[in-house]
């Protein structure tokens, strides 16, 4: 994997299901991942920092894990709301040069 | 605590103008980051800052430039806009870039170009 690759790149959800997506990225020259949520007419806001192989963040009903050494990170929601609706952006942080390297975001619509 | 702050918010301005965004950091933060979100498109790096330097650049022509001032704020300059230059830019600051410290986001400058 060359660039951070985020999948799906939409996802329509029902109120009240579960859902997870994936983010992929070169597993070299890891210094850390970064999930952001986007809501429209907002401006992108951090979620998660993560650092170590097999960390696991939780925010409320949003958790995400990372391997660093296959180069993969899950974000789940638990129980998805309307509010939830967003687009998620992760991005990883490269050692080389600390530049943030973004993915394209997946964008999830919860349907009531 | 203060956040990022951007001005204007708004611009509309002619093809072959040239604009000036101004962004404001978080206080403590010395990385200050540009991004464009285009129509339809996601996010793209565009240029980064710390302590008044210009530590990287994005994949634009040279006619996207900027600067950062003692106080950590920072401009970025467009000359000679064109058409496909309409777009939401928005500025991040960190506390430092060489740690894991997430980017706290702006709420950005719509310019739109005609």
């Amino acid at each position: 994997i060359l660039n951070v690759e985020q999948s799906p790149q939409s996802l329509h959800v029902q109120e009240g299901d579960s859902t997870n997506f994936t983010c992929s990225f070169p597993s070299s020259n890891f210094y850390a991942l970064h999930w952001y949520r986007w809501e429209t007419a907002k401006s992108p806001e951090a979620l998660f920092v993560m650092t170590l192989n097999g960390d696991e963040k939780k925010k409320g009903r949003i958790s995400a894990t990372l391997n660093t050494k296959e180069g993969y990170s899950y974000l789940y929601i638990k129980g998805s709301q309307p509010e939830d609706s967003a687009t998620y952006l992760c991005a990883k942080k490269d050692r080389s040069n600390y530049q943030l390297i973004w993915g394209a975001g997946t964008k999830l619509i919860i349907k009531p | 605590e203060a956040g990022v702050t951007q001005s204007p918010t708004h611009l509309i301005k002619t093809r072959g103008q040239q604009v000036t965004l101004r962004c404001s950091p978080i206080s403590g933060h010395t990385s200050v980051y540009w991004y464009q979100q285009a129509l339809g498109l996601g996010l793209q790096f565009l240029l980064w800052y710390d302590e008044g330097e210009e530590r990287n650049r994005g994949n634009f022509p040279p006619r996207f430039s900027g600067r950062q001032f003692p106080n950590y704020s920072s401009e970025l300059n467009v000359n000679a806009l064109e058409l496909e230059d309409s777009a939401l830019y928005l500025c991040a600051s960190s506390l430092s870039w060489d740690s894991p410290y997430e980017q706290y986001f702006g709420p950005g400058t719509r310019l739109t170009v005609t």
